[in-house]
């Protein structure tokens, strides 16, 4: 039964370069939603998709994007990269409106930019 | 603001003793409130939420609405239960979760 998964699990970027990272809900699963968890903290909510729409934002610039495809899997995409958007990117995938409606976390991208 | 306030980033206790992480949040509906724990080298998983008042591996936290808390408690630690602990709150259209900065236990033999 696989989880949440994520791709890359490390990548290396300069600074103004562009980056996309890759998620693949739990079977099922018709919401995916971001995170960016930076050394010391708590996840930042970044986006939520369901159904393939945007349902909700977090505090973060238009340099960060996301979509969501028919087969639910899910890109974030980040231009323009800068030293601070260095961090691990989660995923995390759930049901809205099933009982529960329990987050699954992926394991997560680390995001290196120098 | 919606914002979830975890005063104690680290959180050292030894075996057999008594535990209490801590959890203000600031919303202004009617939230859920979840505990997530991370243990070392694993992702990030559900402990367990308010909605359901039970107890997974010993741990049980109440919903007090009048101090906006939702503190997590274990009346015995286990050195299995040192991990990092996150708080987090979902908004009632449940498309936004908003996480603690965490809180580190530390287990002592």
């Amino acid at each position: 039964d696989a989880g949440v998964t994520q791709s890359p699990t490390h990548l290396i970027k300069t600074r103004g370069q562009h980056v996309t990272l890759r998620c693949s809900p739990i079977s099922g699963h018709k919401s995916v939603s971001w995170y960016q968890q930076v050394l010391g903290q708590g996840p930042q909510f970044i986006f939520q998709y369901y159904e393939k729409e945007e349902r909700g934002r977090g505090n973060f610039p238009d340099r960060f994007s996301a979509r969501q495809f028919p087969n639910y899997s899910s890109e974030l995409n980040v231009n323009a990269l800068l030293l601070g958007d260095s961090a691990l990117y989660l995923c995390a995938s759930s049901n809205p409106g099933t009982s529960g409606n329990t987050i699954y976390f992926g394991e997560g991208s680390w995001l290196t930019v120098v | 603001a919606q914002r979830v306030t975890q005063p104690e980033k680290l959180l050292s206790v030894f075996k057999g003793a008594p535990v209490e992480l801590k959890c203000n949040y600031s919303y202004s509906g009617s939230p859920e409130l979840f505990w997530y724990v991370q243990y070392s080298r694993q992702r990030l998983q559900l402990l367990l939420r308010h909605i359901s008042r039970e107890s997974i591996k010993g741990f049980t936290a109440d919903l007090n609405k009048g101090e906006t808390s939702f503190h997590l408690k274990k009346p015995f630690a286990q050195e299995e239960d040192s991990a990092m602990y996150y708080c987090a709150l979902r908004d009632t259209g449940g498309f936004k979760t908003i996480f603690g900065a965490g809180t580190r236990l530390f287990v002592k033999a």
